[in-house]
Order: structure tokens, then C-alpha cells, then sequence
């Protein structure tokens, strides 16, 4: 799977839009990003991912560059809560040990009242 | 439906005892995991699951055994605890393909002293 590198930390305003980068410059066609967060003492949670369209859900957008070798979570709202490790990974696509996941160190994003 | 349920959220050990975490959901999910996360770090894979009656290990499965005879129950056995795995144990599930992320347990923290 291909690596990917955030920053350590990101700080943000409450009712802010939060932009989490996120590169994976050696990804493959058929490698998928995915992006988790953990609050504290918790478990991950699934936020979105994508192949290489830009996604859209309830809770943030995944903004993936044309030559997919960089992205950005967007929490358009921050909050209180949204206070977590933010982790980008990618994926090969498929069955089988494809599902493995591979977690780096994250970024931690602070919102700040 | 209660997702997947970790059980128990606390122990501690003496160093050689042996101990199973439990691990169940009720979503009907192929493939689960096991991730270890000690302080400061990601997590990292233990073993995982393709499906029932079918195990594999992942970055640090010494010390640790799985069995999967069941789709709902992914149980991971320390056979005799050692002081560096005392850590926070989590386990994860999902359907399968490429269309969904998976979903964590709360977590078993174990100590062995």
C-alpha cells in the first residue's frame, strides 16, 4: 500500500471549515483513500474515501487531486467535538488482505473555541 | 443492532496468565480485525479474518492466536502475557468491497505487570 504523510498537528476555529492534507504521492490506480478519525480514548470512526471523484457525506468532502497524489478532508463546520487524530490511508481495492488496514501516526486537529 | 462489542473494556494481567478479548458484531461483516494502539502511536494489525474459518497475521501477531468459527466472533487469545503487551486493543469488521469503511469497537485496555 502506498505510504502517506500528514502533518502532526492542525489547529482550527470553532464553525470554521477544517482542510486536512493528506499526500500519498506514489499511490496506485487501484489504491482507494480513506480517511478515520479518533477521539480520544476511542475507537477509529470511518469518515469517507474515494478512488479518484471527489466525495461528498454527512459528515465531511474528500477533495482529491487530478493526479491523485495528494487529498484534503474537509470539515466544513468545526466543532468542539470534531477535536481528534485525523488518519489518511490508502488501500488497494478488493478482496482478501486488500481489507488490511495500515494506520501512520495522523493528524491531530484541535478546534478551538 | 449493536455494532461490534469488545469485551471487557478493562484488564489487568500478571506477567505468564493467559487471557481471550472478545470480539463480537451483529452486522454480518466478512472480515474483522485486530489492531494493538500503544501510547502515542497508530495501530497497528494483529490478525484479521477474510471470513469464517479463515485467519491471517498481520504486522505483530506474536504472542497472539485468533480463531474465527464463527462470522459474528473474532476472539484474540494472549497465550502468556508479557509486560509489552499492555496496550489498547481494538477490533474492527466490515461487509467487504470497496464501497465501506470499517467499524471499531470501543477498545479492551490490558495492563500486565
Amino acid at each position: 500500500d502506498a505510504k502517506t504523510t500528514q502533518p502532526p498537528s492542525m489547529d482550527c476555529a470553532e464553525g470554521r471549515a477544517a482542510n486536512l492534507p493528506c499526500n500519498h504521492s506514489t499511490i496506485s490506480g487501484n489504491e482507494y483513500v480513506y480517511w478515520y478519525r479518533q477521539i480520544h480514548s476511542q475507537g477509529p470512526q470511518y469518515i469517507i474515501h474515494g478512488l479518484k471523484n471527489n466525495e461528498t457525506n454527512e459528515m465531511a468532502s474528500l477533495i482529491i487531486t487530478e493526479d491523485r497524489k495528494s487529498s484534503t478532508l474537509i470539515l466544513p463546520h468545526a466543532t468542539l467535538r470534531d477535536t481528534a487524530v485525523y488518519y489518511c490511508i490508502v488501500r488497494v481495492g478488493g478482496g482478501g488482505s486488500n481489507y488490511k488496514l495500515t494506520f501512520g501516526k495522523g493528524t491531530l486537529l484541535t478546534v478551538n473555541p | 443492532n449493536a455494532g461490534v462489542t469488545q469485551t471487557p473494556k478493562f484488564q489487568v494481567l500478571k506477567t505468564g496468565q493467559s487471557m481471550t478479548l472478545q470480539c463480537a458484531q451483529d452486522m454480518n461483516h466478512e472480515y474483522m480485525s485486530w489492531y494493538r494502539q500503544d501510547p502515542g502511536m497508530g495501530l497497528r494489525l494483529i490478525h484479521y479474518s477474510v471470513g469464517a474459518g479463515i485467519t491471517d497475521q498481520g504486522e505483530v501477531p506474536n504472542g497472539y492466536n485468533v480463531s474465527r468459527s464463527t462470522t459474528e466472533d473474532f476472539p484474540l487469545r494472549l497465550l502468556s502475557a508479557a509486560p509489552s503487551q499492555t496496550s489498547v486493543y481494538f477490533c474492527a469488521s466490515t461487509p467487504g468491497g470497496n464501497n465501506y469503511g470499517y467499524t471499531f469497537g470501543s477498545g479492551t485496555r490490558l495492563t500486565v505487570v
